[in-house]
């Protein structure tokens, strides 16, 4: 089974700071790794697909890289509504695992 | 628009059976692969199950054996049948579509308790 560890697990930012989610695996990913942001009492949404395919309708602040086992989400000028708990997907082999999440609480 | 309506969810004492229901709309679910994933404040998110577009399933160890999943594309509907439920199975569940996970529902609530 594949691991992904995120850095940080929580972070506290203010508006406008530029923010950078960290999440590593413990094999090679290729490109297949997915971001999502999950609001209170809310569904998962996904971000950001294969590593930095950006998707219709998400911000353009929201980006993401990365390749193998290192993955960057980055989210630029922060906005308050930005307030949520980021995770990692990967879809390189089954089981697909998730990372463990990284909140972000905005100051 | 997609969505993705879960049902079934309830409590159920240990060792019984539940069998979700994920109703799809705004496409075809004969086309896509879609999964089963549970989430826990304690265990975060976790895949559960995936069945393919050509109707192959693919299961975590944690629940081989006791969770069955299936569609009827008929009825444009996604299955959990689960089995020999735990209290570790104890759970929001989600029904997702693809891969990657692109669209998700708003989940339903599993309780295993005596």
């Amino acid at each position: 089974e594949i691991v992904l560890t995120q850095s940080p697990d929580f972070q506290s930012v203010t508006p406008k700071e530029k923010v950078t989610i960290t999440c590593r695996a413990s094999q090679s990913l290729g490109g297949s790794l997915h971001w999502y942001q999950q609001k209170p009492d809310q569904s998962p949404k996904l971000l950001i697909q294969f590593a930095s395919q950006s998707l219709s309708g998400v911000p353009s602040r929201f980006s993401g890289s990365g390749s193998g086992t290192y993955f960057t989400l980055t989210i630029d000028s922060l906005e308050v509504e930005d307030a949520a708990t980021y995770y990692c997907l990967q879809s390189r082999s089954l089981p697909y695992t998730f990372g463990q999440g990284t909140k972000l609480d905005i100051k | 628009e997609v969505q993705l309506v879960e049902s079934g969810g309830g409590l159920v004492q240990p060792g019984g059976s539940l069998r979700l229901s994920c109703a799809a709309s705004g496409f075809s679910l004969s086309g896509y692969w879609m999964h089963w994933v549970r989430q826990t404040p304690g265990k975060g998110l976790v895949w559960v199950s995936r069945i393919s577009s050509e109707g192959i399933a693919a299961y975590a160890d944690s629940v081989e054996g006791r969770f069955t999943i299936s569609r009827d594309n008929a009825k444009n509907t996604l299955y959990l049948q689960m089995n020999s439920l735990r209290a570790e199975d104890t759970a929001l569940y989600y029904c997702i579509r693809g891969a990657p996970f692109d669209h998700w529902g708003q989940g339903i609530v599993v309780t295993v308790s005596s």
